[in-house]
């Protein structure tokens, strides 16, 4: 059961190239999050989903792009990167059955992100 | 919109109780959780408060005052590895209600 992985763990990108940020996980969750974070700013939302083909922003949701094709998979675009987007990206899932599974999200280990 | 407010950095040495404290704002309340992150690792969950009151869990204890916005982490018996950054969460008010708006965090630095 390795729970949320998430894959690059670390990359570097040039001012307007583009990638994917994929992050999975096993746990059956309905639930999944991409955050970015950044030092002094805690942990902000880029978009989240609610369910397989389901998708919403969060509160930083500008130059991202999120898919959800299968539950298990979650994957966030970078279109054109811009230096505003170096950061560590995290991935996390959460299951609807009890209220508190609603708060308990399961993080992955996180992307650093570098654009250059 | 919502906010929460905690204080950047708290210190203590081995063995002491420290407290963080986190008060919120939000548009509707639906819980307060707390999360632990060691050197930039996963963030994981250490509790959630739904109702006015203490919860623990070991060393650690949540409380929350829905009157005043306002709750709490309580660490006691402090150990080396509790140095750690701490976050407070609420849900957000999104309609499906499943995303969780964090603070900015508090650096808790144990010292022997």
């Amino acid at each position: 059961n390795a729970g949320v992985t998430q894959t690059p763990k670390f990359r570097v990108l040039k001012t307007g190239q583009s990638m994917t940020l994929l992050c999975a996980q096993d746990m059956n969750h309905e639930y999944m999050y991409w955050y970015r974070q950044d030092p002094g700013m805690g942990l902000r939302l880029i978009h989240y989903s609610v369910g397989e083909g389901t998708t919403a922003k969060g509160e930083v949701p500008d130059g991202y792009n999120v898919s959800r094709l299968k539950k298990q998979n979650f994957l966030l675009g970078l279109e054109s990167a811009a230096p505003s987007q170096t950061s560590v990206y995290f991935c996390a899932s959460s299951s609807p059955l009890r209220t508190v599974y609603l708060h308990e999200q399961f993080f992955g280990p996180g992307t650093r992100l570098t654009v250059l | 919109g919502q906010s929460l407010e905690q204080p950047s950095e708290v210190t203590a040495v081995e063995g002491a109780i420290v407290q963080i404290n986190c008060t919120y704002q939000t548009s509707g309340f639906y819980g307060l959780s707390w999360y632990q992150q060691h050197d930039g690792g996963a963030p994981t969950f250490l509790s959630y408060n739904a109702l006015d009151g203490l919860e623990e869990t070991g060393r650690f204890s949540s409380f929350l005052s829905r009157s005043d916005s306002y709750g709490y982490l309580l660490l006691q018996e402090l150990q080396m590895k509790d140095s750690a950054s701490y976050f407070c969460a609420v849900r957000d008010s999104d309609p499906a209600g499943t995303a969780l708006i964090f603070g900015k965090g508090t650096t808790l630095s144990v010292s022997s």
